[in-house]
């Protein structure tokens, strides 16, 4: 059973850099587009990027100047870097596994909450 | 970017009711479509894909339909723990788009 698990620091300053790690667990990384999408407090879902295990990135236009997704296979874990937060970025940041034929996240994980305050 | 315009953004119903919700696409996303369920606090739960298929495990009760530009997503008789939020998504091209939700509450 693939478990994702998001891990990184709940609070972070205007104009600095918010940094999340998603370990997965009871499967391998490779394959699978590994994806973060954002939801701000009492608002709908916001698709952010992938990092495909073949090293292929695709980020949200609306993020890109500011966004990397990285993947580490050795430690079976991605990540994700926003550059110049701003209080905009306060959300629950959720990492998940989107799969291909079906098209489809098909696990997720239970999701972090990031506040951008000073 | 593609939009996606879900109606109605939020609806009253009673256990056993059928339910219906409607996501628009603004271009043709052929049957690129998936449904998904989020309670209070949790993580989405993926329901459907490809517009009509049920994931593993999901109950029979839920169902989508639809192709293009319009979809639907049925709830044949409303469970207790079908109250929650629910989001689609298009596949069709980058950036992935959600619907802006349909929150179906207890009447």
């Amino acid at each position: 059973q693939v478990q994702l698990l998001e891990s990184g620091p709940g609070l972070v300053k205007p104009s600095e850099t918010l940094s999340l790690t998603c370990i997965v667990s009871g499967g391998s990384i490779s394959t699978y587009y590994w994806t973060w999408i954002r939801q701000p407090p009492g608002k709908g879902l916001e698709w952010i990027g992938y990092f495909y295990y073949t090293g292929n990135t695709n980020y949200n236009p609306s993020l890109r100047d500011r966004v990397t997704i990285s993947l580490d296979s050795s430690k079976n874990q991605f990540s994700l870097r926003l550059n110049s937060v701003t209080a905009a970025d306060t959300a629950v940041y959720y990492c998940a596994r989107r799969i291909t034929r079906p098209e489809a996240f098909d696990i997720w994980g239970q999701g972090t909450l990031v506040t951008v305050s000073s | 970017a593609i939009q996606m315009t879900q109606s109605p953004s939020s609806l009253s119903a009673s256990v056993g009711d059928r339910v219906t919700i409607t996501c628009r696409a603004s271009q043709d996303i052929r049957n690129d479509l998936g449904w998904y369920q989020q309670k209070p606090g949790k993580a989405p739960n993926l329901l459907i894909y490809g517009a009509s298929r049920l994931h593993s495990g999901v109950p029979s009760r839920f169902s989508g339909s639809g192709s293009g530009t319009d979809f639907t997503l049925t709830i044949s008789s409303l469970q207790p723990e079908d109250f929650a939020t629910y989001y689609c998504l298009q596949d069709y091209n980058y950036p992935l788009t959600f619907g802006g939700g349909t929150k179906v509450e207890i009447k």
